[in-house]
């Protein structure tokens, strides 16, 4: 067990929708970052908060969105889905400023099926 | 621009027999380097870490790399191979330019055997 959780497990919804994915990082973590794992892209970072602030972005769509909240657990929100959004999506966090801190630790993932 | 390779898609082994799982790298600086592994219906667990010192790096399970500079590899490897090891194998390097985005390799199936 990471200490990473995310809800729900499962997720599945109609295109066009708008789902809220939930994060809650380690006990101490400040940084969040979210991933999407899909068979034809792989891995992908989509984006990365850090203590309540966005820190960096990566390949997320438009019409995807995230925030940190003050208790530090974040949430990602994807809008006008589409059948190409079915993917596993993934919730990490480090801690940061610590000599030899670099690994991130993962959560299980939020499988979401457009139908 | 940072990046692995995992030149294999699937490694098969038996049991009992060492593995390897080839990573190579390409990035600009001091690599930051790492290994997950993905079981089914699972998400990402952290194997090890290479951030500078000894080329042979320990980790979980019995699981290590070896660091080579001048190959640029980071490959995976365990002296004798369980079934249980059986899972999907992801290389990453911390992107330097981007905070600590990790970037993966498309990832290794690894089958072991009885």
């Amino acid at each position: 067990d990471s200490g990473v959780t995310q809800t729900p497990k499962h997720l599945i919804t109609a295109t066009g929708q708008r789902v809220t994915l939930r994060c809650s990082p380690r006990s101490g973590d400040l940084s969040v970052y979210w991933y999407q794992q899909s068979l034809d892209q792989g891995l992908q970072f989509l984006i990365q908060y850090y203590n309540g602030e966005e820190r960096a972005k990566g390949n997320i769509l438009e019409r995807f969105s995230a925030q940190q909240f003050p208790d530090l657990h974040s949430e990602l929100n994807l809008s006008s889905l589409e059948l190409g959004d079915s993917a596993l999506y993934f919730c990490a966090s480090s801690v940061e400023g610590l000599a030899d801190s670099y690994e991130q630790y993962f959560g299980p993932g939020t499988r979401l099926t457009v139908t | 621009a940072q990046s692995v390779a995992q030149p294999e898609d699937q490694v098969n082994v038996a049991e009992g027999n060492p593995l390897t799982v080839k990573c190579t790298y390409s990035v600009s600086g001091n690599p930051y380097l790492f290994w997950y592994v993905q079981y089914p219906n699972r998400g990402l667990q952290f194997l090890l870490k290479y951030i500078t010192g000894d080329n042979l790096v320990k980790g979980s399970y019995g699981f290590e790399a070896e660091f080579n500079k001048s190959q640029t590899s980071f490959h995976l490897k365990k002296p004798s191979a369980l079934v249980s090891d059986s899972a999907l194998y992801f290389c990453a390097v911390r992107d330097i330019y981007n905070t600590d985005k990790l970037i993966f390799g498309t990832g290794t199936r690894l089958q072991v055997f009885p």
